[in-house]
């Protein structure tokens, strides 16, 4: 079964400070890879996604993400963030065959001016 | 972007009674719909996938008898939430599939969430 784990459930960081939040998951397949945000009180917005090419995707707000095969990984990264970037971000999965997606558990951002 | 509605945003029930969640992909055609429950906290579940015109397939563990859901048009999807506890007090939270891309080759587009409260 598929599965997606992000290993970083709380992060606290300052204005200006770089940010990198893992995931990994496991399937063997061809897959998909997203991260989506959720600012407090808001709905569910994606930041960027992976279908196939340049393993190294840009998203909006200045992220961005590198899927590395070999390791099963999709970290996302940002080289300074701001105080408006507080919110939970998901790393999520679907298989290449299938519109399912497995959600990882979430990382908690919070950023302090 | 594409637009995904829910309807209510929230709402408080006594235990025993029914409740009704209508998703609506506005601009859009979504010949599949999603379906996850959000505890606080944690990360969304799936519920089930809902196909247009066919009946839904449910995830392991969830019973489709509780959670009714239809997907009359290309536009809205409903969830039932039948003889609710308060043990089905969650944040549930529909996204739709534009139904122009092929599958698996796409995003998928998230409504704003329903609060359910259950006394």
């Amino acid at each position: 079964a598929q599965s997606v784990s992000q290993h970083n459930h709380h992060v606290i960081l300052s204005e200006a400070a770089s940010l990198e939040l893992g995931c990994n998951y496991s399937y063997g397949g061809t897959v998909n890879l997203f991260w989506y945000v959720q600012y407090p009180g808001q709905h569910l917005q994606l930041l960027l996604k992976y279908f196939s090419g340049d393993p190294l995707v840009k998203g909006i707000k200045g992220f961005e993400a590198e899927f590395i095969k070999s390791k099963f990984s999709f970290n996302l990264r940002k080289p300074s963030v701001q105080w408006s970037d507080t919110a939970e971000y998901f790393c999520a999965v679907n298989a290449r065959n299938t519109d399912k997606l497995i959600f990882g558990t979430g990382t908690r951002l919070q950023v302090f001016p | 972007g594409a637009v995904v509605s829910q309807h209510p945003s929230w709402v408080i029930c006594k235990s025993g009674t029914s409740v009704k969640i209508e998703c609506r992909s506005l601009d859009f055609q979504a010949t599949t719909m999603f379906w996850y429950r959000q505890f606080p906290k944690q990360s969304l579940m799936l519920m089930a996938t809902s196909n247009e015109g066919s009946k839904a397939t449910y995830e392991q563990g969830v019973e489709k008898d509780k959670f009714l859901i239809n997907h009359a048009s290309l536009t809205l999807s409903t969830l039932t939430v039948t003889s609710a506890h308060p043990e089905d007090s969650s944040f549930y939270i529909c996204s739709a599939r534009d139904g122009a891309e092929r599958m698996g080759h796409n995003e998928q587009f998230f409504g704003p969430g329903t609060r359910l409260t259950v006394l």
